[in-house]
């Protein structure tokens, strides 16, 4: 299996515009997260998936940010306006429930830079 | 209170050494406990995971677990340079499934 795959691994930006992440889980997976990581913050959850379906997105920090997963394969976390204190690197991560622990498996991470 | 918390370091051991990390979590009622490893730039990897009180190993590494103090501590026997890196603890809290929650980490520096 190739792993969580996410894109791009690298996006720089400028204040005001739309940046779209994305990720594709491990295939079996039915859990889908979202995570924020910052020197200052550490490691945040934004918002987890079960099934497709959202089901808390209490870390999603404001209304700029939203996040879809419309099929099994597919998510992407957006910033729209994006702004300098959104920059961090945004890990997605899936798992398997049912296992006999919730190991969590994380994609490379994209290190978004805001300017 | 943080729910998860850690010294966030730098632990420096020298090479061969043990290294010892502790973590404390609030929620009185969990029931798992994990351990993360990430390096520099990389994405966090699980490395341990322990249920019961007490001790588990796995090759070099030792978990503990007291929920009576709730803490959780990680020891890294012969601690070689690869080791260093920073060491998560996560904890999933109870009331959300399988929503983990991550302390601040550990960065160990293991010094030839």
């Amino acid at each position: 299996d190739a792993g969580v795959i996410q894109s791009p691994r690298h996006e720089v930006t400028e204040m005001g515009q739309e940046v779209t992440l994305r990720c594709k889980p491990i295939s079996g997976h039915d859990y889908l997260f979202w995570y924020r990581q910052t020197m200052m913050r550490g490691l945040e959850l934004l918002i987890y998936f079960n099934n497709n379906v959202p089901i808390d997105d209490s870390g999603m920090p404001e209304d700029r940010f939203s996040a879809k997963m419309p099929n099994a394969s597919f998510s992407t976390l957006k910033i729209q306006p994006s702004e300098p204190r959104d920059s961090a690197v945004y890990f997605c991560a899936s798992s398997q429930l049912g296992k006999a622990y919730n190991e969590q498996f994380f994609g490379p991470g994209t290190r978004l830079t805001v300017l | 209170q943080k729910e998860v918390e850690q010294n966030s370091g730098p632990l420096s051991v020298p090479e061969g050494a043990i290294a010892s990390l502790n973590c404390t979590y609030s929620d009185r009622g969990s029931q798992s406990f994990f351990w993360y490893r990430q390096y520099s730039g990389k994405s966090p990897e699980l490395i341990m995971f322990i249920y019961s009180n007490g001790d588990k190993e796995d090759g070099r590494f030792t978990a503990q677990l007291n929920k009576a103090s709730q803490y959780v501590s990680l020891l890294i026997r012969d601690s070689q340079p690869s080791d260093s890196a920073t060491y998560l603890c996560a904890v999933p809290i109870k009331a959300a499934g399988n929503k983990l929650t991550f302390g601040g980490g550990t960065r160990v520096l293991v010094k030839p």
